[in-house]
């Protein structure tokens, strides 16, 4: 999506191993990234957000952290098992702070 | 209830066709949502509705007309389409009505849409 990327577009884990994901984005005035994750044949299913006052949230084996400075967020994974196997996509609220725009998506795989 | 309910799962049209999708939500949400996803891309935002009002339009082409009648549903009119108009179309809702893009959605599983 305009104004965030994120990288890589694929990745390749063994089961058990860590998995992260990044994105960066433009607009300084952005104060909420999550995170969504689809599963084929679903929609987009928020997994973790967080907002600009704090630098890291946990959520079990789900983490994100946000870097303002120099404006980039990233979703860790550890611990991944086969049903993570999914798109995973960073969304933020665009320029002007219109409805979300996501990153172009992350195909993640993990092999058992 | 915490689901987005959208019918149908698949729709083929010819480009002289109308057709609606529907999406229906119960959790007492106040802003509603329509995606464009083509494969292997991400979502695009078409249409935001809050308090069941056009909050925004993503210069989506007339072709597309959306509509909510009330709170709870959601509908998009489809008429004279285009080819590349095949993909899937995602409905979502956020709790509190639209205001800055931070609302948290939850979205429905799509209506799959190829226009022959």
């Amino acid at each position: 999506g305009e104004n965030v990327e994120q990288h890589p577009s694929t990745l390749s884990v063994q089961e058990g191993d860590s998995a992260v994901i990044k994105c960066t984005y433009s607009d300084s005035a952005s104060n909420y990234f999550p995170w969504y994750k689809q599963e084929l044949g679903k929609g987009p299913q928020l997994i973790i957000d967080i907002r600009s006052n704090v630098g890291e949230k946990k959520d079990q084996r789900i983490a994100v952290t946000l870097n303002k400075t120099a404006k980039h967020f990233s979703l860790h994974i550890t611990e991944t098992q086969p049903e993570d196997s999914a798109v995973y996509f960073c969304a933020y609220p665009g320029p002007g702070r219109r409805a979300l725009t996501f990153g172009s998506g992350t195909r993640l795989q993990v092999q058992p | 209830d915490t689901e987005v309910t959208q019918t149908p799962k698949h729709l083929v049209m010819g480009m002289t066709n109308k057709k609606s999708l529907k999406c229906e939500q119960h959790m007492g949400h106040r802003a509603m949502y329509w995606y464009k996803q083509k494969a292997k891309k991400p979502p695009e935002l078409m249409f935001v509705y809050s308090y069941e009002k056009l909050s925004i339009n993503e210069s989506v082409p007339s072709r597309f007309s959306p509509e909510c009648p009330n709170s709870s549903l959601l509908n998009l009119h489809l008429h004279a389409l285009q080819p590349e108009d095949s993909a899937l179309y995602l409905c979502a809702s956020s709790q509190e009505g639209y205001r800055t893009g931070g609302e948290k959605l939850f979205f429905g599983s799509g209506t799959q849409l190829s226009v022959l």
